[in-house]
Order: C-alpha cells, then structure tokens, then sequence
C-alpha cells in the first residue's frame, strides 16, 4: 500500500521568506503526483500536476519537484505572503486512486 | 463553468441515525470519486465509479457506507446507523477522462455524529 508522508506537519515564517515543503512515498510505480492547497473549511485546489516522467513544474511563485526513484517530491513557494497561509497536501496517482499525505499547514506572519 | 458541488455542507447527525450525502460533478465528467478526510489528516480513497460502474468501493470502512451513481451522474454516499467515527469530511472529486488525469474535488460535507 502506497504510503504518503510530509514533512514539516507545520511550519510558520515571516512573509517574504521561501518555503520549502517535503512529501515522500514509498512506492514509485505512480502516474503523477498532485500538490493541493486546502483552506479551512475549504475543499482541495489542485496547485501543480507533475506527471512521472517531469522533473519539475512551475506556476508563478511555486515550483514543485519530483523525484520518482527516491520517492520525493518538494514544493518551494517564493517570496511568502500571508495569503499563502493554509494546508498544502500532496497525493500521488497510482492507476485511479489518490493516496494523500497528511500535509504541512503553512502560517506566514504579517 | 460550475465546479463539482456537494450537499449538504454541514450535517449533524445522532449516533444511529442514517445520512446521505450528494455530489454534482461537472457536467460530462466520466469519473467520480469519494474521498473521507478525518481531522488533521489528508484524504482516504472511499470509492471510484466510472459512469455508473462501481468500479472499486474497497476503501469503504464497512458495510455501513454505501455509494450509487444510477444515471452516471449524481452521486449519493449514504451512510447506516452512523458511529462517532464516521465524522469527517466527505470530498468528492470528477474527472473528464476514463483513466483519471486530474481529479477536481468539490468543497465536502463536514458530518458531525453525537
């Protein structure tokens, strides 16, 4: 069973600082892995989609990187604002299904 | 366009009470996902319907948990004599495609058991 882990659980900075978040998972036979943003109270928004065979993907502020034969994955977020303050989750594809870590909620001090 | 939409939000049920739970995926999605998220965890796969098959319901926690989708469409989770432990919340998530690409979830409904 493909088991999803991210560290820090939580992690709180001064805006204008990078963020580094960490996600491992034990099996590396996945199709993709997905980084999602959750707000409280919040469904899940999907950030960057990294298919198995990329190396990174970017959007604006975030950069998200794979590496499928150590089983990792890093999200980095430039130049931290407060509207950034939320849950980050990553989940990898096998087949169909999507298995989730528990993510790192992010506090970015004013 | 409209988004994948779930109803209730909210729901508060008493410990035996029956519930059931609906999704709207967007419209022309071929597939359709139930996910349960516990509080300060991420998302467990529940079940996967591809139109109207049921194709996997092995994350189901027990027997209690039930998942249709007859018109392949609308989707309802219902859930038996609810147990404190089936608070959570309830994400359901549609894609375009046979084999799922990107899934877009809706904003789940928060069950509460007393």
């Amino acid at each position: 069973k493909q088991e999803v882990t991210q560290i820090p659980a939580a992690l709180s900075v001064p805006e204008g600082e990078n963020l580094v978040l960490n996600c491992s998972f034990t099996d590396s036979a996945i199709y993709n892995l997905q980084w999602f943003r959750q707000d409280p109270g919040k469904g899940l928004t999907s950030l960057l989609l990294i298919q198995s065979s990329q190396r990174e993907q970017t959007s604006g502020r975030l950069n998200a990187s794979l590496d499928k034969s150590s089983g990792r994955s890093t999200l980095y977020i430039a130049a931290s604002q407060p509207g950034d303050s939320a849950t980050y989750l990553c989940a990898v594809r096998d087949d169909y299904k999507l298995s989730f870590g528990a993510g790192t909620t992010v506090t970015v001090r004013a | 366009g409209a988004g994948v939409s779930q109803s209730p939000r909210y729901k508060v049920a008493k410990r035996g009470q029956d519930v059931a739970l609906r999704c709207d995926p967007i419209s022309g999605h071929v597939s359709l996902f139930w996910y349960q998220q516990a509080l300060g965890q991420g998302p467990e796969f529940l079940t996967y319907f591809q139109n109207e098959a049921q194709l996997d319901k092995s994350g189901l926690p027990s027997d209690r948990f039930f998942a249709e989708r007859p018109e392949g469409s609308v989707s309802t989770l219902k859930i038996q004599r609810t147990q404190q432990e089936d608070s959570a919340v309830y994400l359901c998530a549609s894609s375009p495609t046979r084999t799922p690409y990107e899934q877009y979830f809706g904003p789940g409904t928060r069950l509460t058991v007393t």
